[in-house]
């Protein structure tokens, strides 16, 4: 079945970059998402690339697809302390409403 | 856009109540929607899919008898915990999608924490 693992923690100091990664089986995927939560809230879609893109860029984050080695990566450029929160990377298959399959995970602390 | 609403944010309740969860997408129509629960410091596991008008698809394990899903509209669904006890206290959150041609990203609501006594 289809499995999607990440690091589970990273800590980075206020105004460089995060990078989160993301490596996913399933070679049918279609699109994959990145999604932020924060404590006691639901997920907010960060952004979300289709898998025949390598790049995708908004503002102060960068999707980076590697389809060939199935990784996924999310760059935040000048961390801020209100990035703290839990980062989901999730594939699905059509993208058409279909079922995601979820990341484990990682924690992003932001010190100052 | 893609505004989904979820209420209550946080019940509290008797051991043996039932307990009804709200979820709304506020400026969209879903077509789909989506229940999710999550423990603690983990990942979000789904628990059934839903369409407007039709029968929940429930994953391996829920129990479609204790898990209530009803979709009556294409801006709401609610999911009823049937006689809840303890070790269904748990963060329930659902999602919401337009389900047209195309991608159509998942959108979340807020969750809503259920603790039973």
């Amino acid at each position: 079945g289809e499995d999607v693992e990440q690091s589970l923690f990273l800590s980075v100091r206020e105004g460089d970059s995060s990078v989160i990664n993301c490596t996913y089986t399933d070679s049918s995927s279609t699109y994959l998402y990145w999604y932020k939560q924060e404590p006691g809230a639901g997920l907010q879609l960060l952004t979300y690339i289709f898998s025949n893109m390598d790049m995708k860029q908004d503002q102060r984050l960068t999707v980076l697809l590697n389809k060939k080695d199935k990784h996924l990566s999310l760059r935040i450029a000048d961390t801020q302390t209100g990035d703290s929160a839990i980062y989901f990377c999730a594939e699905s298959r059509t993208g058409t409403a279909s079922k995601l399959t979820f990341g484990t995970g990682t924690r992003l602390q932001v010190t100052l | 856009g893609a505004v989904v609403s979820q209420h209550p944010s946080w019940v509290i309740c008797k051991s043996g109540t039932s307990v009804k969860i709200e979820c709304r997408s506020l400026d969209f129509q879903a077509t789909t929607m989506f229940w999710y629960r999550q423990f603690p410091k983990q990942s979000l596991m789904l628990m059934a899919t839903s369409n407007e008008g039709s029968k929940a698809t429930y994953e391996q394990g829920v129990e479609k008898d204790k898990f209530l899903i009803n979709h009556a509209s294409l801006t709401l669904s609610t999911l009823t915990v049937t006689s809840a006890h303890p070790e269904d206290s748990s963060f329930y959150i659902c999602s919401a999608s337009r389900g047209e041609g195309g991608n159509q990203p998942q959108h979340f609501g807020d969750g809503t924490r259920l603790s039973i006594l």
